[in-house]
């Protein structure tokens, strides 16, 4: 069973860093793209970034282009998303997903981001 | 940029049938933009749904199903049920790599 799991959130100061984790296990993860997903506490879900399968290609949202960076070991099967110069906005559960086109999207039980003072 | 839009909020009768819809603000959802739905309950992640506009995931029961209708995405569900009161989301495939997700629906089954 493909699974997901998610680590290196907490609290952290304005202007302050974190590196987010995903361990991947229960499918070929070099097959696959993989995503960052975020969640502000009581909203919806927002597209954060993509990797493509071997690390060449990177995608992210406008509202984190250039404070935050994807990538991947695929020798270790994990997943990872460095967060600089976080703001109070960027406060929220981040979900590790594989979100294919054509295939089902497998999702983490998230890590929390707090940014606060 | 884009936007993707979905209805705030729907209400449906147990047994009753529901269609969410999912649009662009650039104009048509087509299955190039390969819609997806999410279900997600407070305090879970989301669940898969559908895929690749009509695929449903594993064991999600064939009550709901995808589409296109017209220039949306839609997800139907047939024959609701109490345990169906949830947040649904869609996302799609907009190019050059990148996904939107809608700003979800808040269905109320009663």
């Amino acid at each position: 069973e493909a699974q997901l799991v998610e680590s290196g959130g907490g609290l952290v100061q304005p202007g302050g860093s974190l590196r987010l984790s995903c361990a991947a296990s229960g499918f070929t993860f070099r097959t696959y793209a993989l995503s960052w997903v975020r969640q502000a506490p009581g909203k919806g879900l927002e597209w954060v970034s993509t990797i493509s399968n071997n690390g060449g290609a990177t995608y992210y949202a406008d509202s984190v282009k250039g404070r935050f960076t994807i990538s991947r070991d695929n020798s270790k099967n994990t997943l990872y998303l460095q967060i600089n110069s976080l703001r109070a906005e960027d406060t929220a559960i981040y979900y590790c997903a594989k979100i294919a086109a054509t295939t089902s999207a497998y999702w983490g039980q998230g890590t929390l981001v707090t940014v606060s003072s | 940029q884009t936007v993707v839009t979905q209805e705030p909020s729907f209400s449906v009768s147990p047994g009753g049938t529901v269609t969410l819809t999912c649009g662009l603000s650039s104009g048509s959802v087509s299955p190039s933009n390969y819609p997806a739905w999410y279900q997600q309950t407070p305090g879970q992640p989301p669940r898969t749904l559908i895929y690749n506009t009509n695929s449903r995931s594993s064991g999600v029961p064939d009550r709901f199903s995808g589409s296109i209708l017209g220039n949306k995405a839609a997800l139907t569900i047939t024959g609701a049920q109490t345990d169906d009161e949830s947040d649904y989301y869609c996302v799609l495939n907009v190019g050059s790599g990148m996904w939107v997700f809608g700003g979800g629906t808040k269905l109320t089954v009663l």
